[in-house]
C-alpha cells in the first residue's frame, strides 16, 4: 500500500513568490493534516481536514496561507507571498478517521527554502 | 510554557544500555500519548501510543504513563546505533479529534 505522497520534495524560492505543495493521502484515509516543522522543533499543526471539511485551521496564517481538499482526497497548501520565515518542512499526514486508533502516517515532507 | 515539554538533549548512551526519554504535558485532560521517531531528514514515524496509566511494552520499547504527574516516558532497552534519532512526544486532548500537539523532541545518540 502506498504511503502519503507529497510533492515537490524540495523547493527554493525567492521571498514574495508563491509556492504550492500537493499531498495525496493513504487511500481510504478521511483525515488529512498539514503540519509545519521548523529546524529543531516538533511539527506544528496548520490545518486538519475531515473529508473535504477544514475542521481545525486555527493555526493557519490566513493572510498568506491557503489550503483546499477538493473531493476529500488530495490536498494542496499554498503560500502567497512567501516570507523568509516560511522556510521549513511542510508535512502532510493522514489518518483513517475518528476511532481508528489515531495512528497518523506522515509523508516525506516538502522542504521549503525562501531566499 | 509549551504544552508538551521534552529535554532537547542530546542524550548519549552506549550500545546495549537503556535509553530513557521523558515528556511532560500541561493539559490535565489529555487522553492519548504518542512517541514518534524521526531520523535526520526524514518524517516522523509512530513507535508507540499509550492511553492508560502504567506501562506498555512493544519489543525493546516501553512507554510509561502517569496522568497524575502529567508525565510520559519511553524506555529503549538494549539500545542500538540504529536507534539514534530524534524522539518526539505527542499528546492528544481529544482522542477522536486526532489533533496531536508535539514536543520539540529529544535527540538520542547510541554509541557503538
Amino acid at each position: 500500500e502506498a504511503g502519503v505522497v507529497q510533492s515537490p520534495r524540495y523547493k527554493i524560492i525567492e521571498k514574495k513568490q508563491p509556492v504550492a505543495f500537493w499531498c495525496n493521502p493513504i487511500s481510504g484515509h478521511n483525515t488529512l493534516y498539514w503540519y509545519r516543522q521548523n529546524l529543531g522543533q516538533g511539527p506544528e499543526l496548520l490545518i486538519r481536514y475531515e473529508n473535504e471539511e477544514a475542521v481545525d485551521d486555527s493555526q493557519l496564517p490566513k493572510d498568506r496561507f491557503s489550503a483546499e481538499r477538493l473531493k476529500g482526497v488530495d490536498s494542496t497548501l499554498k503560500i502567497q507571498p512567501a516570507e523568509l520565515g516560511d522556510s521549513a518542512v511542510y508535512l502532510c499526514a493522514s489518518r483513517q478517521g475518528p476511532g481508528s486508533g489515531n495512528t497518523i502516517y506522515f509523508g516525506e515532507g516538502s522542504w521549503l527554502t525562501v531566499v | 510554557q509549551k504544552e508538551v515539554e521534552q529535554n532537547s538533549g542530546p542524550l548519549s548512551v552506549p550500545e546495549g544500555a537503556i535509553a530513557s526519554l521523558n515528556c511532560t504535558y500541561s493539559d490535565r485532560g489529555s487522553q492519548s500519548f504518542f512517541w514518534y521517531r524521526q531520523y535526520s531528514g526524514k518524517s516522523p514515524e509512530l513507535i508507540m501510543f499509550i492511553y492508560s496509566n502504567g506501562d506498555k511494552e512493544d519489543g525493546r520499547f516501553t512507554a510509561q504513563l502517569n496522568k497524575a504527574s502529567q508525565y510520559v516516558s519511553l524506555l529503549i532497552r538494549d539500545s542500538q546505533p540504529s536507534d539514534s534519532a530524534t524522539y518526539l512526544c505527542a499528546v492528544n486532548y481529544n482522542t477522536n479529534a486526532g489533533k496531536s500537539t508535539f514536543g520539540d523532541g529529544t535527540t538520542l545518540t547510541v554509541k557503538p
